[in-house]
């Protein structure tokens, strides 16, 4: 099994540019999640989804879409880039609701 | 957004020595993880912990859901060179889906 995983490892975006972050999981967990890790902050969750075609806000949404159309697929959307943006990005994945998650190797981002 | 409180933030050891670290909140959880983090990487589940007062080990590792349910502990024995790492600790309320992350415990081992 890959477990979860997050492509790009590693991205350069400038102001205003669009891109979107993917995820995939193997291991037909329901529950997925986005987060992004600043230095001094710890993780802050960003988006979660309990199912296919069931998404919600976490503590810091704004900026980004998501949507579950698989199981297995979780993308992540920047709309229109910007410096605040610039972090690390896990993808987590758990079989049920309050279970350990299973993350991905994260994807660095910079927006100039 | 919620705020769990790790401590210590940094820890500078010698190999061998225990480690003793804690998260705490001001709500209640019903839900304790505990993770590690090594450089370049996505922190990996060390110990999930589901009732107040529970005592759970993985090896040299021992974690404790705190009796208030505000706060939990890990505690590392023994330690070794590939310890070194960040712990996080995570609690989830009992309403909703959502964890939240504490802010990590920086740990340095000196051979």
């Amino acid at each position: 099994n890959a477990g979860v995983t997050q492509t790009p490892k590693f991205q350069v975006l400038k102001t205003g540019q669009s891109m979107t972050l993917q995820c995939a999981q193997d291991m037909n967990h329901e529950y997925m999640s986005w987060y992004r890790q600043d230095p001094g902050m710890g993780l802050r969750l960003i988006h979660y989804s309990v199912g296919a075609g069931i998404t919600d806000q976490g503590e810091v949404p704004n900026g980004y879409n998501v949507s579950r159309s698989t199981t297995e697929d979780f993308p992540l959307r920047l709309l229109s880039a910007a410096p605040s943006q610039t972090s690390v990005y896990f993808c987590a994945s758990s079989y049920r609701v309050g279970g350990g998650y299973t993350f991905g190797s994260g994807t660095r981002l910079t927006v100039v | 957004g919620q705020q769990l409180n790790q401590s210590p933030q940094s820890m500078f050891i010698q190999e061998g020595e225990d480690v003793s670290m804690n998260c705490t909140s001001s709500s209640i959880f019903n839900t304790w993880l505990w993770y590690k983090q090594d450089p370049g990487e996505g922190p990996v589940l060390l110990i999930a912990l589901y009732k107040a007062g529970e005592l759970t080990s993985n090896g040299r590792l021992t974690a404790q859901f705190g009796i208030t349910r505000k706060d939990s502990f890990l505690n590392i024995s023994a330690s070794i060179p590939s310890d070194v790492g960040i712990y996080f600790c995570a609690g989830q309320r009992n309403t909703g889906n959502q964890f939240y992350f504490g802010t990590g415990t920086s740990l340095t081992v000196i051979p």
